[in-house]
């Protein structure tokens, strides 16, 4: 079955500490997405990816950081610069990029202790 | 920049009862509008979308939604709700344009549908 899977589903971390989470999608799409979830604030984008090797800061990119080797694979780097992490963090892909439906993987639970 | 607002951040509904679920955005130039629903630790999922056409879109799971241009409205609606519809929702708009990225969510509802 084709789909987006975001690995792991819980992640702690220590204040100071560089965290990287996985998203790999087997659905053949280009565009690949990071947003950020916390509650009553929707969904806010951090990262995007139109084709491999290219990537643009979304609204709150500071903080982060992304890379786009391979066409499945999007990882998310939450650095120690990022002074509020502790958030849901969902990654989605799409064909294209303005009228494709955004498939998203289940979510990372990020905390930081 | 276009923006989406939801009016109501919880809405809670008696079993089999109709519900609405309001939307609105503001834009420059012309949108695509999606609801997304999100179930509890899950990620989101598309219930429909409008690109073009018929200003009444159909979704899965029963839900339906309006594109009103003069109102700037995509308001959700399902006319008989199921406990198993409690989730939150989120109304989504992207912008017509031939480069970079727009896609803009809104803030959620959360339909608590009640015995």
């Amino acid at each position: 079955d084709g789909g987006i899977t975001q690995s792991p589903k819980y992640l702690f971390r220590k204040e100071g500490q560089n965290v990287t989470l996985s998203c790999e999608q087997n659905l053949n799409h280009d565009a690949m997405y990071w947003y950020r979830q916390d509650p009553g604030q929707g969904l806010r984008l951090i990262y995007y990816s139109q084709i491999v090797n290219d990537f643009q800061k979304g609204d709150i990119a500071e903080g982060y950081s992304v890379s786009r080797e391979k066409k499945e694979s999007f990882p998310l780097t939450v650095t120690s610069a990022q002074k509020n992490p502790t958030a849901f963090y969902l990654c989605a892909s799409s064909k294209g990029m303005r009228t494709d439906t955004q498939y998203f993987g289940p979510g990372t639970r990020l905390t930081v202790l | 920049a276009q923006s989406v607002t939801q009016l109501d951040s919880q809405v809670p509904v008696f079993e089999e009862a109709p519900v609405e679920l309001r939307c609105n955005y503001s834009s420059s130039v012309s949108v695509y509008l999606f609801w997304y629903v999100q179930y509890p630790n899950q990620g989101l999922q598309l219930l429909l979308k409008y690109l073009s056409g018929s200003t009444l879109v159909k979704g899965i799971n029963g839900f339906e939604a309006e594109f009103n241009k003069s109102q700037t409205s995509f308001h959700l609606r399902k006319p008989s709700v199921h406990i198993s519809d409690t989730a939150e929702y989120f109304c989504a708009v992207s912008q017509v344009a031939d480069y970079g990225q727009n896609f803009v969510f809104g803030p959620g509802t959360r339909l608590s549908v009640l015995p």
